[in-house]
């Protein structure tokens, strides 16, 4: 697609549950990124693929965070037992993984709120 | 550890300049970004520095002093959709990688 297409926008859940979210990246990105963002501030990084791997996900804050991207190009973001603590908006970005060209394209976003 | 401080909040008029200051302290330094983000929207990318001095682009400039760990976004001929948070983001590997965000500055502009 033209940009990165995030889903989806809004979840409101129970404490306790299972969610997912999606992330469908600009094509031809080699680079996938999940940030979190809380209001009031910046976005709070989480992890990055490249390709199918995870090359860094020292920003998971637990065990109940777990990310997949098994065919390098789509991206579930899974959340077990969710807490209120998680509710933010997450941020999926892309980028084409080259060293100078390395800004990063962001979707809107998917708003959780855990009740 | 990552450490990126910016101005929580600052207010400009329509047609002036304004400077955002940003300072970090970072283990591992490959280049400086500035990404403006309105309000309930995705941030997008505005400009990048890796080498020291200035990169003009437009009515937005910045610039980057890696030995003071220092860089500033310079808005010119400031409009009022320029309202939003500006968040200055330190990459930190070689490659596309982990980036380190400030909590932003929220620019305010007034007629």
């Amino acid at each position: 697609g033209a940009g990165v297409s995030q889903t989806p926008s809004n979840k409101v859940t129970e404490k306790g549950k299972y969610v997912e979210l999606r992330c469908d990246p600009i094509s031809g990105h080699t680079a996938l990124y999940w940030y979190r963002q809380s209001l009031g501030q910046g976005p709070e990084f989480l992890i990055y693929f490249q390709g199918t791997g995870a090359a860094d996900d020292s920003g998971l804050p637990n065990d109940r965070f777990f990310a997949v991207r098994p065919e390098g190009s789509v991206s579930t973001l899974k959340i077990q037992r969710t807490e209120r603590g998680d509710s933010a908006v997450y941020l999926c970005a892309s980028s084409s993984g080259l060293v100078l060209a390395g800004e990063l394209f962001f979707g809107e976003g998917s708003r959780l709120t855990v009740l | 550890g990552q450490n990126i401080d910016q101005p929580t909040e600052m207010t400009a008029t329509e047609g002036a300049i304004v400077q955002i200051n940003c300072t970090y302290q970072t283990s591992g330094f490959n280049g400086l970004f500035w990404y403006q983000q309105h309000a309930g929207e995705a941030p997008t990318f505005l400009s990048y520095n890796v080498l020291d001095g200035l990169e003009e682009k437009g009515r937005f400039s910045s610039f980057l002093s890696r030995s003071k760990g220092y860089s500033y976004l310079l808005l010119k001929e400031l409009q009022m959709k320029d309202s939003a948070s500006y968040l200055c983001a330190v990459r930190h590997t070689f490659n596309a990688g982990k980036s380190t965000f400030g909590d932003g500055t929220t620019l305010t502009v007034k007629p």
